[in-house]
């Protein structure tokens, strides 16, 4: 019973090609969440979703922007990816203060 | 702003108990402390939520001090399939910051 989904597991694009990454959940969770996580580094926080209200990270590049446009999905928007954004993306949801129930990430390739 | 520490490694063998300790000293009234486990390629995986004194669920236990500045996850009798790393996170909630730790990676050895 999959309950947090992100497609593609993985995904190749090119230097300065606009990237999506999806995330969708069955746990009607009123949170979502992105993260960056390089290799051998601790998840860093994007931006996360309560509800609608979207909360920005201070540090996120504007080259990453999210789209929510209903409770079951999240969309990761890279607009020109570089050669640095290459990581594994994991998508959380959670309520708030709880635990959050984690993807199984979706590994970006940048070419 | 709550930052949180934690050994980068550690290394065990089968059947023995393992304490991971965060260190969290500027931890918020209203924060949990939370841990996680982690496969390579996977995502983290909840183990144990906390916000005062102990907590123990069927695969670990959450002791936090009075003061809250430190918790210390212990896994008892680790067997090979808890090599993994696991992280400390203070979760503020109420739509306000994740401090993530960087991580323990932990070896548990034949």
């Amino acid at each position: 019973d999959a309950m947090v989904i992100q497609n593609p597991r993985y995904q190749v694009t090119q230097f300065g090609k606009p990237v999506t990454l999806s995330c969708s959940q069955t746990l009607n969770h009123n949170v979502m969440y992105w993260y960056q996580q390089k290799s051998s580094q601790a998840p860093k926080l994007l931006f996360h979703y309560y509800d609608k209200d979207f909360n920005n990270e201070a540090d996120t590049p504007d080259n990453f922007q999210s789209r929510r446009p209903n409770t079951s999905f999240c969309f990761l928007d890279i607009r020109s990816p570089g050669l640095g954004d290459a990581a594994m993306y994991l998508c959380a949801t959670g309520t708030s203060g709880y635990e959050q129930y984690f993807g199984p990430g979706t590994r970006l390739t940048v070419t | 702003l709550a930052k949180t520490t934690q050994p980068i490694s550690m290394d065990s063998y089968e059947g023995q108990e393992v304490n991971i300790t965060c260190s969290h000293n500027n931890i918020a009234t209203n924060d949990y402390i939370t841990w996680y486990q982690q496969f390579p390629s996977q995502g983290p995986r909840f183990i144990i939520q906390g916000y005062k004194t102990k907590v123990t669920n069927e695969v670990a236990s959450l002791f936090i001090p009075a003061d809250r500045k430190s918790s210390t996850l212990s896994l008892p009798r680790v067997s090979l399939s808890d090599t993994a790393v696991y992280y400390c996170l203070v979760d503020a909630g109420n739509n306000r910051k994740l401090i993530w730790g960087l991580g323990t990676s932990l070896a548990v050895n034949p």
